[in-house]
């Protein structure tokens, strides 16, 4: 059971807009802690997607996205291409169990 | 280019001890405000955060796993080393180091260590 909660899954067609939610609390999301994303496709290492909340690193389109609000963030990926199949997974960090902590990823199908 | 990349054992029995380092380059653990992290995956499973060692040698571990994880540094030689004791075949997993403090911005490709008699 992960601290933070993400839909196990999420499907789209090319083209189309989807969100991934990830849902914390008030020791993590809601204490006011940044979220972050990773993109892992099949078989690679995890690649950071958006950190601190809503920024994209270098290299990163643009038709991706995330917010933040309360003790919850979201991950919206516009244009959805088939390269874009991958597991997603936010992270944060939690005040009581000083450490950081991953959501249980969520797995992207573009139909 | 910021690098890291693991090695140590792919198999290792119960109860023996693993070690695994990280070998990194193009950043330096001197340097104010840099970290480098372990995380592993079980097979089809999520992320698990295990441990994360500061520049100023701050040591962070995860709850769960603090009495059988110890990380250390050595500068000199830009590595980064996880033991971790009595190990299980839960303990299989993909274990992956990585360069941050709040987010992980660079990530080794992982190595894969399997518990097993």
């Amino acid at each position: 059971q992960s601290v933070l909660t993400q839909p196990p899954s999420v499907s789209g067609a090319p083209g189309q807009r989807v969100t991934i939610s990830c849902t914390g609390s008030s020791s993590n999301i809601g204490a006011d802690y940044d979220v972050h994303w990773y993109q892992q496709l099949p078989g690679t290492a995890p690649k950071l997607l958006i950190f601190l909340n809503s920024n994209r690193p270098s290299g990163v389109p643009d038709r991706f996205s995330g917010s933040k609000s309360a003790t919850s963030a979201s991950l919206a990926i516009t244009g959805l291409q088939a390269e874009d199949e991958a597991d997603y997974y936010c992270q944060s960090y939690d005040t009581s169990l000083s450490g950081w902590v991953f959501g249980g990823g969520t797995s992207l199908t573009v139909l | 280019q910021i690098t890291l990349k693991e090695s140590g054992p792919t198999l290792v029995k119960p109860t023996q001890t693993l070690t695994l380092t990280c070998t990194f380059s193009e950043f330096s653990l001197r340097t104010t405000g840099v970290g480098v992290g372990w995380i592993r995956q079980s097979p089809g499973e999520a992320l698990e955060w295990l441990a994360l060692i500061y520049w100023n040698d701050d040591k962070r571990y995860s709850p769960s796993l603090r009495s059988r994880l110890t990380i250390t540094k050595d500068t000199s030689k830009n590595q980064v080393v996880l033991t971790m004791t009595n190990m299980d075949p839960v303990d299989t997993a993909t274990y992956y180091c990585a360069h941050g403090t709040d987010y992980f911005n660079y990530w080794g490709q992982g190595t894969l260590v399997t518990v097993s008699s």
